[in-house]
């Protein structure tokens, strides 16, 4: 059974760097099966996809967050993480970290995210 | 403000059938697959359609999912009080190169 499991601290400051790590267990991010990504739900708002890496680094983030944030993996660990920088209130959420399908199949992509992680909750205050 | 426009609420009856709408453009649901994903407050989204009407195992046969030019719906039968939550549809995005969520709907089953 794959398990995906945040971790990262749960207060930060603004204008500090957020920080999170995915730690993958039941399968293995060298594969090269999956990529893997994360998404977010700040408070009383809806899911937000923020983005994805697969295991040779290549990533796929939404534009507007891209020229912050920051997505590797870390395949002798079995982790991949997250780096949002320069963060106000606005980045306040739930964090999930997931495993995604992602694939040209015929004449289309296609792209779903069959595991998610349990999430981390991160505030940002001073 | 998702690409993906999904009603932010829909309600129905125990055991009746509701449909929820997701639209889209042709960069993201004309030209790629659809997926649709059930979320309870305070726990891990679940995937309930991928390739726009496939099923993972497990998830039953009330739920199923179709696609139409630029627009995807979930259709749940024999609605269930253990339905109430939060739908998402989901697909990939040609112009924005990543994936993409819609707003999310609520369900309420009365």
């Amino acid at each position: 059974q794959v398990q995906l499991q945040e971790s990262g601290p749960g207060l930060i400051k603004p204008s500090e760097t957020l920080s999170l790590t995915c730690t993958v267990s039941g399968d293995s991010i060298s594969s090269g099966i999956h990529y893997w990504g994360w998404a977010r739900q700040p408070p009383g708002k809806g899911l937000e996809w923020i983005g994805s890496v697969y295991n040779s680094g290549t990533t796929h983030k939404n534009p507007t967050l891209k020229s912050r944030i920051s997505i590797s993996v870390h395949t002798p660990e079995n982790e991949f993480s997250l780096k949002v920088r320069s963060v106000t209130a606005t980045d306040t959420a739930v964090y999930y970290c997931a495993r995604a399908r992602f694939g040209r199949g015929t004449n289309a992509y296609f792209f779903s995210i069959d595991v998610w992680g349990k999430g981390a909750t991160v505030t940002v205050s001073s | 403000q998702s690409v993906l426009t999904q009603p932010p609420s829909v309600s129905a009856a125990p055991g009746q059938k509701v449909t929820i709408s997701c639209s889209g453009t042709v960069s993201n649901i004309g030209n790629n697959y659809v997926s649709w994903y059930q979320h309870l407050p305070g726990t891990a989204p679940k995937l309930l359609i991928y390739d726009n009407s496939l099923r993972p195992s497990g998830i039953p046969a009330r739920f199923s999912g179709s696609k139409s030019v630029t627009s995807a719906t979930l259709d749940i039968t024999g609605l269930q009080t253990g339905d109430e939550a939060d739908y998402y549809c989901g697909t990939w995005d040609d112009s924005l190169n990543t994936g993409v969520l819609g707003g999310g709907t609520k369900l309420t089953v009365l």
